[in-house]
């Protein structure tokens, strides 16, 4: 167990919709990130918080958005759905170092029909 | 450009034998060098890093890599491998000056199959 948690573990969903996925990061690690992992792309990055301020942003869709919140806890909100966004949706955390190792939750897959 | 690869999609080896998961990667400057598991749905789990010092790093498992600067390479070993280590293993890199902040940058993963 890496002390990162994700909710929920399942999502379906429909084209079109928005759904929110959380992320809750272990304790005293102030930087959480979003991963996506698909067949086709890989394991992408997608976006990074850091004591609830934006730090650097990846391959992130504009449907895509994020936000950390001052419990550190943070969600990613994907809107407009498309097929193409099913994936395996990862959040790691890690300190506030450059070689800080992430540590990762086990994920949301999110099925889009 | 910079990138990280794994140019093995599979790794067949008997259990008992030694092991080995190839990483390179191409960058200009000192990165920062790691590996992870990934086991059927589930998430990563984090094996071991470099990020300076000793070339050879020790990690769990009884996993460990070698940093080869001259050759750009991480590879992943072990001495004597299991069935429980067949599983999907991933480098991934962290580039300095990166406008990513501390993203890691993974490779495309490597299955590892241990036959008994």
């Amino acid at each position: 167990d890496s002390g990162v948690t994700q909710t929920p573990k399942h999502l379906i969903t429909a084209t079109g919709q928005r759904v929110t996925l959380r992320c809750s990061p272990r304790s005293g690690d102030l930087s959480v990130y979003w991963y996506q992992q698909s067949l086709d792309q890989g394991l992408q990055f997608l976006i990074q918080y850091y004591n609830g301020e934006e730090r650097a942003k990846g391959n992130i869709l504009e449907r895509f958005s994020a936000q950390q919140f001052p419990d550190l806890h943070s969600e990613l909100n994907l809107s407009s759905l498309e097929l193409g966004d099913s994936a395996l949706y990862f959040c790691a955390s890690s300190g506030s170092g450059g070689g800080e190792t992430q540590y990762f939750g086990p994920g949301t897959r999110l099925l889009v029909l | 450009a910079q990138s990280v690869a794994q140019p093995e999609d599979q790794v067949n080896v008997a259990e008992g034998n030694p092991l080995t998961v190839k990483c390179t990667y191409s960058v200009s400057g000192n990165p920062y060098l790691f590996w992870y598991v990934q086991y059927p749905n589930r998430g990563l789990q984090f094996l071991l890093k470099y990020i300076t010092g000793d070339n050879l790093v020790k990690g769990s498992y009884g996993f460990e890599a070698e940093f080869n600067k001259s050759q750009t390479s991480f590879h992943l070993k072990k001495p004597s491998a299991l069935v429980s280590d067949s599983a999907l293993y991933f480098c991934a890199v962290r580039f300095p000056n990166s406008n990513s902040g501390y993203a890691l940058n993974f490779g495309k993963g490597t299955s590892l199959l241990v036959t008994p």
